[in-house]
């Protein structure tokens, strides 16, 4: 069964702390995402990844950035959190379009607080 | 760039009535179109998808979609809902050959069922 495991599901923090927000993946996926959720808002993308130790910019990257060192895991860090980046967080992945016509597999989120 | 419209971000709906959630898209390029379910405190789950062919696609859960290229809309429909479709419901839009790739989502429907 496909799994997408996110670290924690629940996350409290204090304005200015670094936070990891960590991602793993069971399917040998070539692409992974990081999201994020508000209401009204639906989900905009912040970061992609189509391979190891590459990295994309999506619609609102600014006060985030995301590490890819092994093909399963992918982060999302918050440098220094603000109260703004209040939301709920989602990770998912893809295998490459090239060779599959299937769609992105999403974890269950992290909603986190900061404080 | 896409864009993607939920016109109504709730819907309430007696058990056993027929619902239409809407969704409308922009694109200057053909595009494929997504619906995604996101039941409580949970990830989001694929509900069907249209990549090509028959504009009429079924997906899990008894839902179906029907692409319009001339209205760009791709609406939901179920006839007969029950209290387990109580959830949130996301239309999306990725550019070809992106399926598995970059999706841009609407903001979201949530829908109630009434008993």
């Amino acid at each position: 069964d496909v799994k997408v495991t996110q670290s924690s599901r629940y996350l409290v923090k204090r304005t200015g702390e670094k936070v990891f927000l960590e991602c793993v993946q069971d399917m040998d996926h070539e692409n992974m995402f990081w999201y994020r959720q508000d209401p009204g808002l639906g989900l905009r993308l912040i970061y992609f990844s189509y391979d190891v130790k590459m990295k994309e910019k999506g619609d609102i990257p600014e006060g985030y950035s995301v590490s890819r060192e092994k093909k399963e895991r992918f982060s999302l860090i918050l440098e220094s959190a603000s109260t703004n980046q209040t939301s709920m967080y989602l990770c998912a992945s893809s295998s490459p379009s090239g060779i599959s016509t299937d769609t992105q597999y999403f974890g269950p989120g992290t909603r986190l607080t900061v404080l | 760039a896409q864009s993607v419209t939920q016109l109504d971000s709730q819907v309430p709906v007696f058990e056993e009535a027929p619902v239409e959630l809407r969704c409308n898209y922009s694109s200057s390029v053909s595009v494929y179109l997504f619906w995604y379910v996101q039941y409580p405190n949970q990830g989001l789950q694929l509900l069907l998808k249209y990549l090509s062919g028959s504009t009429l696609v079924k997906g899990i859960n008894g839902f179906e979609a029907e692409f319009n290229k001339s209205q760009t809309s791709f609406h939901l429909r179920k006839p007969s809902v029950h209290i387990s479709d109580t959830a949130e419901y996301f239309c999306a839009v990725s550019v070809p050959p992106g399926g598995n790739e970059k999706l841009t989502f609407g903001t979201g429907t949530r829908l109630t069922i009434i008993p």
